[in-house]
Order: structure tokens, then sequence, then C-alpha cells
């Protein structure tokens, strides 16, 4: 059905709290990225992918981590969240290569307070 | 540094009305650019990609065209609709491989009014 997943939609925390964002893909994409939106800023990319236990830093990977056990499925992990780290999240999934398109989840917000 | 710049930051315009979205560049090598759109509260959706050293594309109302050269994009919306109302984003890849990264714009917020 080509469709990115993601849950929760919305999470309030606390700060200091832990965070687990999961997403979900149906089409075998063996490349996944997690990505933060903050107002007035492009998308910053987290962490990426590569298939099953291959997981590679992104631009901002500090404070998070990622898990990734099977392919359909990747988890995004907040140890401890910060205030800083309210934000919306992505999730996207594409083959590999950037060449191919990325397919999106409808974000996942986050508010630390 | 910011390495994609889009303009206008945000554009309202009436229903029926064409408008031009403006995408400049500084991403070295670039080997192709896309266009997303973004609803609000939703992901990105690829519109279009353009390839070429000059390239143009054409997806019903949207079309765009690339100029690596001057490292500049142009998305063009005919007799735009309230539904499209949302956000551009330009995204720029440096190369097309796995080891390529994705250089993405702050976007362009076009509201479309009756």
């Amino acid at each position: 059905d080509m469709k990115v997943t993601q849950m929760p939609r919305y999470l309030i925390k606390r700060m200091g709290e832990n965070v687990l964002l999961e997403c979900g893909q149906d089409m075998s994409h063996e490349t996944m990225y997690w990505y933060r939106q903050d107002p007035g800023l492009g998308l910053q990319l987290i962490y990426i992918s590569y298939d099953v236990d291959s997981n590679s830093e992104g631009d901002i990977p500090k404070g998070y981590r990622v898990s990734r056990k099977k392919r359909e499925h990747f988890s995004l992990i907040l140890d401890s969240a910060k205030t800083n780290q309210t934000s919306v999240y992505f999730c996207a999934s594409s083959l590999r290569g950037t060449g191919n398109t990325l397919y999106f989840g409808e974000g996942s917000r986050l508010i630390v307070v | 540094k910011t390495q994609v710049e889009q303009s206008p930051q945000s554009l309202v315009v009436r229903q029926g009305e064409n408008c031009v979205l403006q995408c400049n560049y500084s991403v070295t090598p670039d080997n192709h650019l896309r266009w997303f759109k973004q609803d609000t509260g939703k992901g990105l959706v690829s519109l279009t990609v353009l390839v070429d050293q000059k390239d143009k594309t054409s997806n019903g109302r949207y079309s765009a065209t690339l100029d690596k050269d001057a490292k500049h994009s142009t998305l063009h919306i005919t007799a735009t609709l309230l539904d499209d109302t949302a956000t551009y984003i330009c995204v720029v890849a440096d190369r097309g491989s796995a080891l390529g990264r994705l250089h993405f714009g702050a976007g362009t917020q076009l509201i479309v009014i009756p």
C-alpha cells in the first residue's frame, strides 16, 4: 500500500523522561531515515539506516539513538528528553540511493516540558 | 550554513492565479533536485524530480525547471486551487548513490484564498 506509519502522532513528556518514537513501512525499503523539522529550518537528518542493524549518524545525532531489528521497522529513542528536543519528527523510507524518492510518515509531534 | 534557500518565505494568491516558487542552492556536487509538497500537519510528498543540467518537468498543473549552471530551480503552479495551500520544499541531493546526502530548504508557505 506504500505507506509509512508513525506512532505516536502526538506526545508530551517531562524533561528527563525517555521517549520512543516508532516507524513502520510496508514497501520493503532498505533505507530508512529519522528527521526533525523546526520552524524556519529545513529538515535535519538525525539518523539513517541502510538496513537491519546498519545505522549511521546524520547531522544532529546527539541525544538520540536508533534501533532497526527488522527491515520494516525503525525506532528513534530519546534517553532523558530535553526541552530543546521539542520538535516534529519525521520518518521516511526509500529504496537504496538518494536517486529514489523518499516516502514520509505524517510526523510525530513531541513536546518536552 | 544554509545551502538551499527558498523564496519567497510565504505567498498568498487568489484561486485561479498562477505562482512561481524559487529555489537557489550552493550544494556541490548537485546530482538532482526534488520538489515536495507538505500539507499542514502531514508528511512530505514528492511532486517532481529534476536531473539534467538544464531540465524541465511537468506534472499536471505543476511544472518545474532546473539550471545547474545557475544552481537555481523554479516551481510553477498554474491555475491554483484551494488544495494547493501547503508548504513547498526544495531538496537537493549531492549524489544519487546511497552515499549521497539530501539538503532541504526551509520551504515556501503558499496560501490560496477564494
